[in-house]
């Protein structure tokens, strides 16, 4: 059972380009939350989506930065005319149904916007 | 809104030293606690957690005890390893709404030989 998966691990943009993360949720896990870590710095949350709806999008800039959940297929956080400032680490997590449970990470993917 | 406030790192200690990690929190309701650990270039793992007061958490020779009363949720270990070098998070999921989980800033801990 393979764990959260996000690719890519590592992205090198341009500013003024469009970055586009994936993530795919644990098998059987329909909840995916997504962080951003600055270099230094804690996670902060980003946005939570469950299959086709955005629960909670409260920590996204309101410019440049969407995400979505389809039906089918991973989850996607995209950010439209990168800046220096988007230079992070990204983080995904997943999990069940509602309970008192952690959350399953993905291994990142590190941004990089030259 | 809900809080968690990690003491700030980092913290250096020599193998075998004892460590705690000090982590208090603000939530309303019976918030369940977590530590997660990060090594370099990886993402978070579960350590241990605690799902209400007077529990404790133990994994690979950590422990944390849920304690309401100081609203904290220390994490200690008996003796570090060079392998323990990573940067440790306290978290808390509030059972009052949806699965989303405050965390703290980090610390650094660095074990040296």
């Amino acid at each position: 059972n393979a764990g959260v998966m996000q690719n890519p691990r590592h992205l090198v943009r341009r500013r003024g380009q469009e970055a586009r993360l994936r993530c795919s949720p644990m098998k059987g896990h329909s909840h995916v939350y997504w962080y951003r870590q600055l270099p230094e710095e804690g996670l902060k949350f980003m946005v939570y989506l469950q299959k086709e709806n955005i629960i909670d999008e409260s920590g996204m800039p309101k410019e440049r930065f969407s995400a979505e959940f389809p039906k089918e297929g991973p989850s996607i956080l995209r950010i439209q005319q990168v800046v220096r400032g988007d230079s992070a680490a990204y983080f995904c997590a997943s999990s069940p149904d509602r309970g008192p449970y952690g959350y399953t990470f993905g291994s990142g993917t590190r941004l990089t916007v030259v | 809104g809900d809080s968690v406030t990690q003491m700030e790192g980092p913290v250096t200690l020599s193998e075998e030293a004892f460590l705690t990690i000090n982590c208090t929190y603000t939530a309303t309701g019976y918030p369940s606690l977590f530590w997660y650990v990060q090594y370099p270039g990886e993402g978070l793992q579960l350590l241990l957690k605690a799902t209400k007061a007077d529990d404790k958490g133990s994994n690979k020779g950590f422990e944390a005890t849920y304690r309401k009363e100081t609203t904290s949720f220390h994490l200690e270990k008996g003796s570090v390893q060079v392998s323990d070098s990573a940067v440790y998070f306290c978290a808390l999921h509030n059972s009052g709404g949806y699965q989303k989980v405050t965390f703290g800033t980090g610390t650094k801990l660095q074990v040296i030989p």
